[in-house]
């Protein structure tokens, strides 16, 4: 869950193709995870989560994956649309340290028409 | 719901100067977040709030920053005095139950610029 520097992987994606997004988080005793979207100009939107005793977990277009063995957390988005180009934010928090999201870095999506 | 509340929105001003961020967060809610986004640093929490009380600053970068919430609506983020490695985009962010892994709900932004 640690931060990257300038450089953010970026993923191209046809539209009405499905998107996969990945994340490894840094720290084994996280409990709950979960995905955010930024778009230009716009804070962190809430997209979905998942708590550490679930490996799926499905919302509307999206599917939120969940590897406690290799620590590994992915969003699928199923027929992307252009609306969904954005930043795409994984965050972990651990029970113990309280309300604290540690963010990774992030990926970029793009959309192509 | 209006969601959370940041100002000013854009901030320009000059290495010594004092600025004040300001926050309202969702109506109900009883914990308070200001993070910190940078190209080279991501998203970095700087401090949190539980009904109004500061829980960990350990991530406020140095003295020269400080935080309060004198009321459940209202934060704010001060930095005096300011200098150009302070530029970033300041978010406010809050949750509504105290339990651990509720979703937090972030603002728009401060969009801040030392020269």
């Amino acid at each position: 869950g640690e931060s990257v520097g300038l450089h953010l992987p970026t993923l191209s994606v046809q539209e009405g193709d499905n998107s996969i997004i990945n994340c490894a988080y840094s720290n084994s005793a996280s409990d709950y995870f979960i995905w955010y979207k930024q778009e230009s100009g716009k804070g962190p939107q809430f997209i979905i989560d998942i708590r550490s005793n679930m490996d799926k977990r499905q919302g509307q277009r999206v599917t939120v994956l969940l590897n406690k063995t290799v620590k590994h957390l992915s969003l699928q988005i199923a027929a992307t649309q252009p609306g969904d180009s954005a930043v795409y934010f994984c965050a972990e928090t651990i029970k113990a340290a309280g309300n604290k999201l540690t963010f990774g870095g992030g990926t970029r999506v793009l959309v192509k028409p | 719901d209006a969601g959370v509340i940041q100002s000013p929105r854009h901030e320009v001003t000059e290495m010594g100067q004092e600025v004040t961020l300001r926050c309202k967060p969702i109506s109900g809610h009883n914990s308070l977040f200001w993070y910190r986004q940078t190209m080279m640093r991501g998203l970095e929490l700087l401090i949190y709030f539980n009904n109004n009380v500061p829980i960990d600053d350990s991530g406020m970068p140095e003295d020269r920053f400080s935080a309060k919430m004198p009321n459940a609506s209202f934060s704010t983020l001060k930095i005096q005095p300011s200098e150009p490695r302070d530029s970033a985009v300041y978010f406010c962010a809050s949750r509504g139950l105290a339990g651990v892994g509720d979703t937090q709900y972030f603002g728009p932004g401060t969009r801040l610029t030392v020269l």
